[in-house]
């Protein structure tokens, strides 16, 4: 059973730019939840994904966008890179129909904005 | 607005005694807890739940227990083992949103 992997794992990028994170999502899984985790704080919910559309998202504007492909893996994309984005983005997957919430976390991607 | 919180950054036991990590939260449509565990240079992990019906939750080493009217739960580590020392976060989900709100987290340290 392969677990969440994500990449790339680490990623230095200038303001004003854009990026895309990725993730594959673990075997099983039909779910794909996105975090953004600033130093000193909890992973904070982005959105998530369950057949291939945004299904809830928390509080970050628009220039924050992702997808879910078929297989089940998911990209994050980010606009307009500002200095604050700097954080560990964090990809999860869980089974929707398991209401234990045990989400499957990867490593994380660690953005620096300069 | 923290609807999770975690009061203590860290906490420092010897091994073989027991660790009380704790967290308070506001939101009264929270209806599912979490705790993850976490490693520098790696991802959170699950290591146990419980559900607004109950009150206390057991696996091995570690036991959940949930107080609604206070809004409060804690989590024991019995007895703490140095491996066990990792950044603890408390997380909470309601209703049909599969949305978790965590804390900030507390740093465990176990020493030998």
């Amino acid at each position: 059973e392969t677990g969440v992997t994500q990449s790339p794992t680490h990623l230095i990028k200038t303001r004003g730019q854009q990026v895309t994170l990725r993730c594959s999502s673990q075997s099983g899984h039909n779910t794909v939840s996105w975090y953004q985790q600033a130093l000193g704080q909890g992973p904070q919910f982005i959105f998530q994904y369950y057949r291939e559309e945004e299904n809830g998202r928390g509080n970050f504007p628009p220039r924050f966008s992702g997808l879910q492909f078929p297989n089940y893996s998911s990209e994050l994309n980010v606009n307009a890179l500002e200095l604050d984005d700097s954080a560990l983005y964090l990809c999860a997957s869980s089974r929707r129909d398991r209401k234990n919430y045990g989400y499957t976390f990867g490593s994380g991607t660690r953005l620096t904005v300069v | 607005d923290q609807q999770v919180k975690q009061n203590s950054p860290s906490l420092s036991v010897q091994e073989g005694r027991i660790s009380i990590l704790n967290c308070d939260y506001t939101n009264s449509m929270f209806d599912y807890f979490l705790w993850y565990k976490k490693y520098p240079a790696e991802g959170p992990t699950f290591l146990i739940s419980i559900s607004s019906i109950k009150d206390k939750n057991e696996d091995g080493r570690f036991t959940v227990f949930l107080n609604k009217s206070a809004k409060h739960l804690s989590l024991h580590i019995v007895p703490s083992q140095p491996g066990d020392s990792a950044v603890y976060f408390c997380a909470a989900s309601g209703g049909s949103n599969y949305k978790l709100t965590f804390g900030k987290g507390t740093l465990l340290t176990v020493n030998p």
